[in-house]
C-alpha cells in the first residue's frame, strides 16, 4: 500500500529534550516536505526536499533540522524543543518535485501531535 | 510577502446547499494552485490548476482558476454531511525557491443533515 508514514504520531516531551520525528514513503517520490499545523495559522511549511542531499528551507524553519540521506526517508529534527513547537506535524511527498509540472498531488501522513512542556 | 487568503473561514450549510469557497492568492511567479480535504486527519488531495478558465471536475466537486484576477473558487453540490471538512487551498510559487508551498488556512465547512 502507497503511504508516508511517521513516527511517533503522538509525542509529550520537555524542554531541550533532542528529538526526532522520522517520515518515510515507499513510492519512490522525489519531492518530500514537513509542515506544522496550528490553529487560527493553518498550514505552514518547514523544510522540504526536492531530492536526496537536497533541502531548503520553508516559512518556518527555525528551530528545526532536515536530512536527505535516502530518497524515502526525511526525518525532522527538534535539537532543543520548546513550547512554542507544540503542534501537529505532517510530512508529505510527491512523485514529481511540484515545479517539475507532473503532479502536485502531495500524499500526507497521518500527522505527528507533538507536546513540549 | 507572498499569502494565500481563504474565505469563507467557516461556513455551515444544510444537505443538499451548494456551495462556493474562495482561495485569492498573492505571490511572485506563480505555478500552480492545488486545493485538499482535510477530515480528522491527513489532508487529501482533490485538485491542481495551473490554467486559467479551464473547469476541474470530480463529482460534486469543481474548480476553476482565474489568473488575472488571482483567485479560484471550490464548487460543491448537493453537499451531503460527509463533504464536513476543512479545505485547503495551496499555490506553489517560486519567489523563494522551487517546492515551496504556500497554504491559506482553510474554509471550515459544515454540513448539517
Amino acid at each position: 500500500e502507497a503511504q508516508v508514514t511517521q513516527n511517533p504520531r503522538y509525542l509529550i516531551t520537555v524542554t531541550g529534550k533532542k528529538l526526532t520525528v522520522t517520515c518515510s514513503q515507499n513510492m519512490n517520490h522525489e519531492y518530500m516536505s514537513w509542515y506544522r499545523q496550528d490553529p487560527g495559522l493553518g498550514l505552514r511549511q518547514i523544510y522540504y526536499s526536492m531530492n536526496v542531499e537536497v533541502t531548503d528551507k520553508g516559512d518556518v524553519p527555525e528551530g528545526y533540522k532536515v536530512s536527505r540521506k535516502e530518497k524515502r526517508n526525511f526525518p525532522l529534527i527538534l535539537e532543543s524543543p520548546s513550547p512554542n513547537q507544540t503542534s501537529l506535524y505532517f510530512c508529505a511527498s510527491s512523485l514529481r518535485h511540484l515545479a517539475g509540472g507532473n503532479t502536485g498531488e502531495l500524499f500526507f501522513g497521518e500527522g505527528s501531535r507533538l507536546t513540549v512542556l | 510577502e507572498d499569502k494565500v487568503v481563504q474565505s469563507p473561514l467557516s461556513l455551515v450549510v444544510h444537505e443538499g446547499d451548494t456551495v462556493t469557497l474562495n482561495c485569492s492568492y498573492e505571490v511572485t511567479n506563480f505555478r500552480s494552485l492545488l486545493w485538499y480535504k482535510q477530515e480528522k486527519k491527513a489532508p487529501t488531495f482533490l485538485f491542481m490548476l495551473t490554467s486559467s478558465g479551464i473547469e476541474k471536475k470530480s463529482g460534486r466537486l469543481s474548480s476553476i482558476l482565474d489568473k488575472k484576477e488571482l483567485f479560484s473558487i471550490l464548487n460543491i453540490t448537493a453537499t451531503q454531511t460527509g463533504d464536513s471538512a476543512i479545505y485547503l487551498c495551496a499555490v506553489e510559487a517560486s519567489g523563494g525557491s522551487q517546492g515551496n508551498l504556500i497554504f491559506g488556512k482553510g474554509t471550515k465547512l459544515s454540513v448539517k443533515p
